[in-house]
């Protein structure tokens, strides 16, 4: 089945601590997305990658870092500097083919600071 | 201003009513429109793409766009229980880049 996976479902963070959190996607997409959503925010862009070994900071871009080393795979690191890193994180993905076509999301991941 | 405006709600309909969620938008550079359910805890599916002003019907849902009003629409008819979900609406600009409104929040009664 061709898609988008996110890994973990859940993630629990200490204060201090960096997280990564997994997306991975088989649709041969050249673009993805990081988002976060939050409560009667919406989707905020954290960041996006159009091509390998490239990517732009987004909205709210402070406290994350990412890479694109791979077509298939935009990780992304939540890091010590993230002052509230409790959200809902969602992947995205689609083609630039010469005709645009819609973006798919992955299922999330839920970080919580304990 | 936010890039893309959307009433939270909640909305609550009884089954089988027709549905209109809406949204506004500010960026005049966008040149397509999305439509995404989200059931609780997953992530959005995308429901309508629509590109420019017009209709675009797929079922029970129509999508429309106003660009000279900046204005765009998803109908919902003969709503159902399974269609209780939040819904965003998204425009997308022409360096591929995506603004969500928040959401609206629709509960069918059956």
């Amino acid at each position: 089945d061709g898609g988008i996976t996110q890994s973990p479902k859940y993630l629990f963070r200490k204060e201090g601590q960096n997280v990564t959190l997994s997306c991975e996607q088989n649709l041969n997409h050249d673009a993805m997305y990081w988002y976060r959503q939050d409560p009667g925010q919406g989707l905020r862009l954290i960041y996006y990658s159009q091509i390998v070994n490239d990517f732009q900071k987004g909205d709210i871009a402070e406290g994350y870092s990412v890479s694109r080393e791979k077509k298939e795979s935009f990780p992304l690191t939540v890091t010590s500097a993230q002052k509230n890193p409790t959200a809902f994180y969602l992947c995205a993905s689609k083609s630039r083919g010469g005709f645009r076509t819609e973006a798919f999301f992955g299922q999330g991941t839920r970080l919580t600071v304990v | 201003q936010k890039e893309v405006e959307q009433d939270p709600g909640p909305l609550s309909v009884p089954e089988g009513a027709i549905v209109s969620l809406n949204c506004t938008y500010s960026n005049s550079a966008f040149q397509y429109f999305m439509w995404y359910r989200q059931y609780s805890r997953k992530g959005p599916e995308l429901l309508m793409y629509t590109y420019s002003s017009g209709n675009k019907e797929d079922g029970r849902f129509t999508a429309q766009v106003d660009k000279s009003s900046k204005y765009i629409s998803l109908f919902i008819r003969d709503s159902q229980p399974s269609d209780s979900a939040t819904y965003l609406c998204a425009g997308e600009n022409t360096g591929n880049q995506f603004y969500f409104g928040t959401g609206t929040s629709l509960t069918v009664i059956p």
